[in-house]
């Protein structure tokens, strides 16, 4: 079955640490997203990619680093710059700017 | 500035009731375009519709239907004969051209929609 797959489902993260949320993708899309979500309130942009080895800035980049190296593959980092990195992270994909198709998500928690 | 308003944080209703989900945008693009998500308790969002900004025509899918209206810029979302299974936070969306040129999406706050049986 063709889909995005994010892990963990959750991730829990002490201070100073840099943790790293997986995103992958078999749908052969272009472009894949990362979003942030509290409570709530609506997706903030945090990262996006149009095509390999390039990625822009979103609303809210600060604190995270994103790489795209393979068309499947969208990983996320939060650095220990983000200071409040608790949320609900969201990774989409489309062909180009078309209709997103989200995976699960992940919940992360700093300890 | 793009923009979409979900003035309705919640609703709630008695099964088999009708409800409207209202969303309100704001953009300064002549092409674009509207969706719906469906957030159920487990997070994933699940893509409902797309609607583009040169097609006003009502749809209708099964117990959903959505109303476009450019004249007063609003994209409503209904729901009929509702059931508990529609229970979750339903968010209305705007694809918008960026800096870049790469077409980009904003959200509304989104509207928690609770169907007791």
């Amino acid at each position: 079955d063709g889909g995005i797959t994010q892990s963990p489902k959750y991730l829990f993260r002490k201070e100073g640490q840099n943790v790293t949320l997986s995103c992958e993708q078999n749908l052969n899309h272009d472009a894949m997203y990362w979003y942030r979500q509290d409570p709530g309130q609506g997706l903030r942009l945090i990262y996006y990619s149009q095509i390999v080895n390039d990625f822009q800035k979103g609303d809210i980049a600060e604190g995270y680093s994103v790489s795209r190296e393979k068309k499947e593959s969208f990983p996320l980092t939060v650095t220990s710059a983000q200071k409040n990195p608790t949320a609900f992270y969201l990774c989409a994909s489309s062909v180009g700017g078309d209709t997103q198709y989200f995976g699960p998500g992940t919940r992360l928690t700093v300890l | 500035a793009q923009k979409v308003t979900q003035a309705q944080t919640e609703i709630s209703v008695v099964e088999k009731e009708d409800v409207t989900l209202d969303c309100v945008y704001e953009t300064r693009d002549t092409t674009y375009y509207l969706f719906w998500y469906k957030q159920p308790p487990s997070g994933e969002l699940v893509f409902l519709i797309r609607r583009n900004s040169f097609d006003e025509q009502n749809e209708i899918s099964g117990r959903y239907s959505w109303n476009f209206q450019k004249s007063t810029s609003s994209f409503n979302f209904t729901i009929t004969a509702s059931q508990v299974v529609d229970s979750a936070v339903y968010f209305c969306a705007l694809s918008f051209v960026m800096d870049t040129g790469r077409r980009a999406l904003t959200f509304g706050s989104g509207t928690r929609l609770q169907v007791q049986p």
